[in-house]
């Protein structure tokens, strides 16, 4: 089984709507990031959380917001999407004793009509 | 403001080629320095990476070369592969978060 998992995989949704993309880990790690990816400009970070009661900002977080419900599961949420949100978005983890590796889930591609 | 530069955004090489990808960082404080690889329909994965107090490092067919005083580091792929096509990230740490370059795609012809 997957250590990171991300549903849905695949979303096409229309501007204006809601929409929580979702974030599961087994690996048991404390440190969990939401990133997008674009076509030439590479991952950037959304938003990214060190522990249950901490979550922070990161370069690109206007329009989004986050829930760290537990440990394993960290959720991104579009409160009114726009379709320069289409995008392919990464949830990742990391662990306090890793080597910095970052662990990234499978993406969920988004659309925005 | 983009912290990582990578060159090139697109590479083809030959099969037993030797593709060279370029990362630039502005940031002294970064403290380590990984590359990514990523195929079609799966997230990023830790291909090799080092810590500035290194040259060199070398994995397989993989070296990081890195130049504290310029800034700079590079991916070289020894004996490219048509297993290798994939898209490349290089990333920079600090404070638990990761910038990473653009992206490479890099395709290897049979």
């Amino acid at each position: 089984d997957a250590d990171v998992t991300q549903t849905p995989r695949n979303r096409i949704t229309k501007t204006g709507k809601r929409i929580m993309l979702e974030c599961s880990q087994t690996k048991g790690h404390d440190r969990m990031y939401w990133y997008r990816q674009d076509p030439g400009l590479g991952l950037r970070l959304i938003y990214y959380s060190f522990d249950v009661k901490d979550i922070n900002k990161g370069e690109i977080s206007d329009g989004y917001s986050v829930s760290r419900q537990a440990q394993a599961k960290f959720s991104l949420s579009l409160e009114s999407a726009i379709p320069n949100q289409t995008a392919l978005y990464f949830c990742a983890t990391l662990g306090w004793d890793s080597t910095d590796t970052q662990y990234f889930g499978p993406g969920t591609r988004l659309t925005v009509l | 403001q983009q912290q990582v530069k990578q060159s090139p955004q697109s590479l083809i090489v030959q099969k037993g080629g030797i593709p060279i990808i370029n990362c630039a960082y502005e940031n002294t404080a970064f403290d380590y320095f990984p590359w990514y690889q990523q195929f079609p329909g799966k997230g990023p994965a830790l291909l090799i990476a080092i810590r500035p107090d290194v040259s060199e490092k070398k994995e397989g067919r993989f070296t990081i070369s890195f130049n504290k005083s310029a800034k700079q580091f590079s991916l070289h792929i020894m004996d490219s592969q048509p297993g290798d096509s994939a898209t490349y990230f290089c990333a920079a740490h600090h404070t638990g978060k990761l910038i990473f370059g653009q992206g490479t795609t890099l395709q290897v012809k049979p």
